[in-house]
């Protein structure tokens, strides 16, 4: 069974700081996407990384997929309330989405 | 674009009755799928659809779960008879391309059974 593992599962820090959040397998990915999910709404497709050892940023949030295409990070500098919500990874094997079960970040003012 | 829509937003029901879930996928999109999430299991697929052609159910719980997708624009998640334990909230998504390509998500049915 494949898995894919998200931690830390629950983040709570202060306006202003910067924060990693992990998503981790034994698997290889042929890419992976970063989703981030708000209260009441589905999850919303943040980026894709294909390639191992490619960074994207996104603004403040940056990105990067393992040199083995087995890992990913989601680093984020200066948070904002506004990043609050639930971060979800999705690896893509064999054309199936692959879920990791989520970072809850909540950034206070 | 209006993106993927699901109705009803919220539902309701007592155990054993019949629930239909509803969903439009963008126009366009060959690929839909159904999705549950749960706090204790987290994000589930339960079926996909190609071309309005089932390609995996082998997510789909028990035999009381059923979907259909008449056609390019529609697609329903029953639940007959429904039971407390699949109170959840239930997503649809529609893409483009691979099974394993970005999935656009709709706001989701919250389903109670009591």
């Amino acid at each position: 069974t494949q898995l894919l593992e998200q931690s830390p599962q629950f983040l709570s820090i202060q306006e202003g700081e910067n924060l990693t959040v992990y998503c981790n397998s034994s698997s290889v990915f042929s890419s992976l996407q970063w989703y981030r999910q708000e209260p009441g709404e589905g999850p919303v497709l943040l980026v894709t990384v294909v390639t191992g050892g490619e960074v994207k940023k996104l603004k403040r949030l940056t990105f990067q997929f393992g040199d083995a295409r087995k890992d990913s990070s989601l680093h984020i500098t200066a948070a904002q309330p506004g990043d609050t919500g639930l971060y979800l990874c999705a690896g893509n094997s064999n054309y199936q989405l692959i879920w990791g079960a989520g970072t809850k970040l909540i950034i206070k003012p | 674009d209006a993106g993927v829509i699901q109705s009803p937003r919220h539902e309701v029901t007592e155990m054993g009755q019949e629930v239909t879930l509803r969903c439009k996928p963008i126009s366009g999109h060959d690929y839909l799928f159904w999705y549950r999430q749960t706090m204790m299991r987290g994000l589930e697929l339960l079926i996909y659809f190609n071309n309005n052609v089932p390609i995996d159910d082998s997510g789909m719980p028990e035999d009381r779960f059923s979907a259909k997708m008449p056609n390019a624009s529609f697609s329903t998640l029953k639940i007959q008879p429904s039971e407390p334990r699949d109170s959840a909230v239930y997503f649809c998504a529609s893409g483009t391309g691979r099974a394993g390509t970005e999935a656009f998500f709709g706001q989701g049915t919250r389903l109670t059974v009591v």
